[in-house]
C-alpha cells in the first residue's frame, strides 16, 4: 500500500471557521491532488500539486486554496467552512503525470454545521 | 471535454452469478487511459487496472475481467461468480496523457455503480 496518511480522518465544524485537512506522503511522490466524494457525482479534483509550491485549480476550487512547503505534505484549507463543503475529501499522489496511476488515502469525512 | 459515464447506479445479484459494470467514455485525445476503483464500505479507494488506449486487448485477473473496446468508447469490468466480499461501490475514471496545463491534471470519474451480492 502506498504511503498516504490524512489527518484528521473525521471532522465536525461551524459554518464560518477555518479548517485544514493535512495529507502526508511517504513516497516522495511528485505529483498530489486533493478529490471530494459527494452522493451522486464521483469524486472531483478540487486542486493538485505538481511541485513543491507549485499548484493549480481543479474543477471544484472555489472556497478552497491549498499549500505543499515540502514535497510529502499537502495542506486542503477552507477559509470560511460553509454546510456546502460537507464531503468526504480524498487525497491522492501520483509518481508520475498524464495517465499515471493515483494512490489515495484513506479519507477525511468533515461535517460543517 | 472529457466525461465518463457509468449508467449503472446499482445492481444486485445473488452470489456466484456474472455481473458487468458498464463503462462509457468521452474523450478527444488519441492517448487517454482508463482506470477502475472499487471503495468497500469501509470507504478507501482501491485501484484494480489501468489500461493506456492503444492496448485493446482485454485483461483477466482471477474472476475479474476488463472489456476495452475504442470502437464503442467503453471499458466494462466483469466479475465472475460474484462473491460477497465483492460489494462495493465501483469507480471507473479517465485520464489525458497530456494534461492542458502543462502541470498536471486529475482523474475524470464516473458517479460509480454501487454492487450488492446478496448471499
Amino acid at each position: 500500500d502506498a504511503g498516504i496518511t490524512q489527518s484528521p480522518r473525521h471532522k465536525v465544524t461551524e459554518t464560518g471557521t477555518p479548517v485544514t485537512l493535512r495529507c502526508h506522503q511517504t513516497e516522495n511522490h511528485r505529483y498530489m491532488y486533493w478529490y471530494r466524494q459527494d452522493p451522486g457525482h464521483g469524486l472531483r479534483l478540487i486542486h493538485y500539486s505538481y511541485g513543491v509550491k507549485d499548484t493549480d485549480k481543479g474543477e471544484v476550487s472555489d472556497g478552497y486554496s491549498v499549500s505543499r512547503s515540502k514535497t510529502e505534505d499537502f495542506l486542503l484549507t477552507l477559509e470560511s467552512a460553509t454546510s456546502s463543503q460537507t464531503s468526504v475529501y480524498f487525497c491522492a499522489i501520483s509518481e508520475l503525470v498524464g495517465g499515471d496511476t493515483q494512490y489515495f488515502g484513506p479519507g477525511t469525512r468533515l461535517t460543517v454545521l | 471535454a472529457q466525461k465518463v459515464t457509468q449508467a449503472q447506479t446499482e445492481i444486485s445479484v445473488v452470489e456466484k452469478e456474472d455481473v458487468t459494470l458498464d463503462c462509457v467514455y468521452e474523450t478527444r485525445d488519441t492517448t487517454y487511459y482508463l482506470f477502475w476503483y472499487k471503495q468497500p464500505p469501509s470507504g478507501e479507494l482501491v485501484f484494480l487496472i489501468r489500461r493506456n488506449s492503444f492496448d485493446e486487448q482485454n485483461e483477466i485477473s482471477g474472476r475479474y475481467s476488463w472489456n476495452f473496446q475504442k470502437s464503442t468508447s467503453s471499458f466494462n469490468f466483469t466479475i465472475t461468480a460474484s462473491q460477497v466480499v465483492d460489494s462495493a461501490v465501483y469507480f471507473c475514471a479517465l485520464s489525458e496523457a497530456r494534461p492542458p496545463r502543462g502541470g498536471a491534471d486529475g482523474l475524470t470519474f464516473g458517479k460509480g455503480t454501487h454492487l450488492i451480492i446478496q448471499p
